[in-house]
């Protein structure tokens, strides 16, 4: 039963465009959320997180949306750039503390052509 | 700033060995975490560490392990390897309880043959 759920395998994006990777979830005590960038060969990268008392946050190009009601949350990458190609993870847990493990989606593949 | 550290980063095995892998958090993080990447299930939780005390342990069996030192460098220990221990074992470090994200090194290769 995955609890995180990136149903979209892969996305293509053209330089300069917005990219927006979603994610849902369905364990309705997860309260912190992530996404991570991948980049083959490495390991992944913390991108943005937020915490289920806000519905926005942003970081530069990143910017995370979460929607509770629906259990959603989405990342957009504006404007995207070729080196943003990379695999993009979502991950959740019930609180940010010790002993929490990090539920991750299985992740998107995002192609950012030039 | 030094990252996570993991070693080896590659590593060949056969059936039936034992394997220890390595992992050095980045300078003052105090609470460890291990996870296996596998291509059909993803990234999944095996165990975290904080102050030396195992605080939770995902749905793996006993066969993996894992300890933690008082420098918070931890390791994780997998007896009696089998074919489908084949994965990327990535260990990530945060601060300590309820501070920030984790953060992720670059992993160990295990290949079982």
């Amino acid at each position: 039963d995955q609890q995180v759920k990136q149903n979209s395998p892969s996305l293509s994006v053209q330089e300069g465009r917005i990219s927006i990777l979603n994610c849902d979830y369905t364990n309705s005590m997860f309260d912190y959320f992530l996404w991570y960038k991948k980049y083959p060969a490495e390991g992944p990268t913390f991108l943005i997180s937020i915490s289920s008392i806000k519905d926005k946050n942003e970081d530069g190009r990143f910017t995370v949306f979460l929607n509770k009601s629906a259990k959603h949350l989405s990342l957009h990458i504006v404007p995207s750039q070729p080196g943003d190609s990379a695999v993009y993870f979502c991950a959740a847990s019930p609180a940010n503390q010790a002993g929490t493990a990090l539920i991750f989606g299985k992740g998107t593949t995002l192609s950012v052509s030039s | 700033k030094a990252g996570v550290t993991q070693t080896p980063r590659y590593l060949i095995k056969t059936r039936g060995q034992q394997v220890t892998l390595s992992c050095s958090p980045i300078s003052g993080h105090r609470s460890v975490s291990w996870y296996q990447q596998t291509p059909g299930q993803g990234l999944q939780f095996l165990f975290e560490y904080f102050s030396e005390t195992q605080r939770n342990k995902g749905n793996f069996p006993g066969r993996f392990s894992g300890r933690q030192f008082s420098n918070s460098r931890s390791e994780m220990n997998v007896s009696t390897l089998e074919l489908g221990d084949s994965a990327l074992y990535l260990c990530a470090s945060r601060l300590e309880a309820g501070t920030g994200p984790q953060h992720f090194g670059d992993g160990t290769r295990l290949s079982i043959l």
